[in-house]
């Protein structure tokens, strides 16, 4: 079974623009949550969809916005990147939405912001 | 403060030794995760635990839901034990609370 797979892995944008990271979860698995890593703040959730619905969002500026589609993948966009937007991205699922199954982490895409 | 607290932040250990990572949350939950996340950002979850204690291999996770408390620990760590391990804790609104992570090096 093939594993959480995040894209790009690696990308680089300049201030003020926008970037779209891309999800794709373990077959069947319809809840993705998506995570921001930093040194400074280590990692934080960002949201939570489940079957095309966001059920729960962190406390993150409206820049960040995301969408799940009908096939389970999910995207997440950041618009009129900052500097301190630079960080990991991960984002995880599981099989359905209860916090009590196992969570299976993507790679992340690294964003550095320049 | 922190919903999760974790400590210690770092930790540096001789090869064989026992290891033990503290984790304590404030937040009401249906199960704790440890998170073991290498160098280059992939995590990986070790443990899901609600209660009692659960063993894989080296490793041991332990909860105590009353006094909201979790530990880790690696018997006999080796070198490939090195890596940073993170406690998460979902509360029942499905948000995950993360501890600051404990980076551990087990010298060989």
């Amino acid at each position: 079974k093939a594993g959480v797979t995040q894209t790009p892995r690696y990308l680089i944008k300049t201030r003020g623009q926008q970037v779209t990271l891309s999800c794709s979860p373990i077959s069947g698995h319809r809840s993705v949550s998506w995570y921001q890593q930093t040194p400074g703040q280590g990692l934080q959730f960002l949201f939570e969809y489940f079957s095309e619905t966001q059920r729960n969002k962190g406390n993150f500026p409206g820049r960040f916005s995301g969408r799940q589609f009908s096939n389970s993948r999910s995207e997440m966009n950041v618009s009129t990147l900052e500097l301190g937007d630079s960080a990991l991205y991960l984002c995880a699922s599981r099989s359905a939405g209860f916090s009590g199954n196992t969570i299976y982490f993507g790679e992340g895409s690294w964003l550095t912001v320049v | 403060k922190n919903e999760v607290e974790q400590s210690p932040q770092n930790l540096t250990a001789q090869e064989g030794e026992f290891i033990t990572i503290n984790c304590s949350y404030s937040v009401g939950i249906s199960a704790l995760h440890w998170l073991q996340q290498h160098p280059g950002g992939g995590i990986v979850s070790l443990f899901m635990l609600s209660s009692g204690k659960k063993k894989h291999g080296r490793l041991i996770a332990t909860i105590n839901i009353q006094e909201k408390h979790s530990s880790l620990h690696i018997t006999a760590s080796h070198p490939r034990d090195s890596a940073v391990y993170i406690c998460a804790a979902p509360n029942t609104g499905n948000q995950f609370y993360f501890g600051t992570g404990t980076s551990l090096t087990v010298i060989p």
